[in-house]
């Protein structure tokens, strides 16, 4: 099953409106991590924003919130008064704290979804 | 400013020829992960180095291998690149891989091309 699910392969916005990309994810750890990244066309990657699993309140970044669901497993990105340097990949990435496994799996590791290209039109 | 920094931007080899990818960081960072990204694709992690200790994923082609003779400096060797291992390569750094509110650090990525 894929841990981090990321169902808009694009999303179109206007110029200044809001968007909502969405992320769900799958865990059986109670403590995790859950991080948005911007990825421009020139490949760098850009961090966001940041939700822990305990946190109680939605985190906020300038125009970035969270809009997370503990209930529903959902992590979803909001971006108010879009700008047209907006328009790039944005992907979702959760942080467990599973146990460590010699064989291959990786404590700590950042899992990502699968992307959402986001356009914004001016 | 303290970054990750990964060279070359651009890389093209021929099949089968081998080639480096390098990584450096100024953090001093104890954790450096490399990630293999193909167009329009999530990153999927290849390994990781906690310290000097060499963590696989247990997907990773054995045609990948990777070195890190200080903490300022990670290598990702591809012994006989293929076709399919055209992909941006990406080095991120962590303070530790214990940190679940830890954010990764990463650099620009390296664009490689196989002939």
């Amino acid at each position: 099953a894929q841990k981090i699910t990321q169902t808009q392969p694009g999303m179109f916005v206007q110029e200044k409106e809001a968007v909502t990309l969405d992320c769900t994810y799958d865990t059986s750890d109670q403590s995790y991590g859950l991080f948005w990244y911007k990825q421009p066309s020139s490949g760098e990657m850009i961090f966001l924003i940041y939700q822990g699993s305990y946190d109680e309140q939605n985190a906020t970044e300038g125009r970035y919130s969270l809009n997370f669901q503990k209930a529903r497993k959902s992590a979803n990105l909001v971006i108010s008064a879009s700008q047209l340097g907006d328009s790039a990949m944005y992907f979702c990435a959760m942080r467990e704290a599973g146990p460590f496994n010699a064989g291959g799996t990786s404590y700590g590791k950042l899992t990502f979804g699968q992307g959402t290209i986001l356009t914004v039109h001016p | 400013d303290a970054m990750v920094i990964q060279n070359p931007r651009y890389q093209v080899t021929q099949f089968g020829k081998p080639v480096t990818l390098s990584c450096s960081q100024t953090l001093n960072h104890n954790v450096m992960y490399w990630y293999q990204q193909k167009s329009s694709q999530a990153p999927k992690l290849l390994f990781h180095y906690y310290d000097k200790d060499f963590n696989n994923e247990a997907d990773t082609p054995d045609n990948f291998q990777s070195r890190r003779p200080n903490t300022s400096f990670c290598f990702l060797d591809i012994r006989s690149p293929g076709l399919g291992d055209a992909a941006m390569y990406l080095c991120a750094t962590a303070t530790t891989k214990r940190q679940v509110n830890e954010k990764l650090f990463f650099g620009s990525g390296t664009q490689l091309s196989v002939l």
